[in-house]
């Protein structure tokens, strides 16, 4: 079946912009994690979905990074006023539902700000 | 606060060696351990994922062993391929909140022909 799909796969954009970020998980799955993988940090977690809702935000670096989940289904990660810094791939992955279950990973958006 | 710390950092073989990649774990209140591989560009494709109420998964060429009491989870690969060449990494699925994924920081494998 089709895996966790991601899109853009690579965006470019000017410091100051905004960004979207779109993540499909696979059909089915309750679970939704948005990681980060930039050099010299490793992967970093973002922000977990459960269902439609967002228990833990715990990763998100300031306020300008916001993140929803419509449908149980797609989610779409925001970065307000884009800065250098966030220059890196990110990565969404999904769970069906138990905490035992596997994460898959998306194929992840390279995002460079200019 | 977990950390997830993997060695070595990069590792050179020979095609046809068994080789052997390590992953530590300062706590041991984890779901899981999963190993996963990574291509240059790419995403993550997920190769072995060990329970916590386990000792080992094997996967092909591939064997994964867990020991939570130590903190230690080791990643075998027999007979090495240079399409095993990638960056592989652990992660430990922690207790607490979101359950997130907690990761190491890699190991670049290198397989020469």
């Amino acid at each position: 079946g089709a895996g966790v799909s991601q899109s853009p796969s690579n965006k470019v954009t000017e410091k100051g912009k905004d960004v979207e970020l779109r993540c499909d998980p696979i059909s089915g799955h309750t679970a939704l994690y948005w990681y980060r993988q930039s050099l010299g940090q490793g992967l970093e977690f973002l922000i977990y979905f459960q269902g439609n809702s967002a228990p833990d935000k715990s990763g998100l670096p300031s306020d300008r990074f916001s993140a929803e989940r419509t449908g149980g289904s797609v989610s779409t990660l925001t970065i307000q006023r884009t800065q250098q810094e966030d220059s890196a791939v990110y990565l969404c992955a999904s769970s069906l539902y138990r905490n035992t279950d596997t994460q898959y990973f998306g194929p992840g958006t390279r995002l460079t700000v200019l | 606060k977990q950390e997830v710390t993997q060695i070595p950092a990069a590792l050179s073989v020979p095609e046809g060696e068994n080789l052997v990649l390590n992953c530590s774990f300062t706590d041991s209140a984890i779901y899981n351990l999963q190993w996963f591989r990574q291509d240059p560009g790419k995403g993550l494709t997920s190769l072995l994922l060990i329970q916590s109420s386990q000792r080992e998964q094997t996967s092909g060429r591939l064997n994964a062993s867990l020991d939570k009491s130590s903190g230690r989870s080791t990643l075998y690969i027999a007979a090495s391929q240079p399409g095993d060449s990638a960056t592989y990494l652990c992660a430990g699925r922690i207790i607490q909140g979101a359950q997130k994924l907690v990761f190491g920081q890699g190991t670049r494998l290198t397989i020469n022909p």
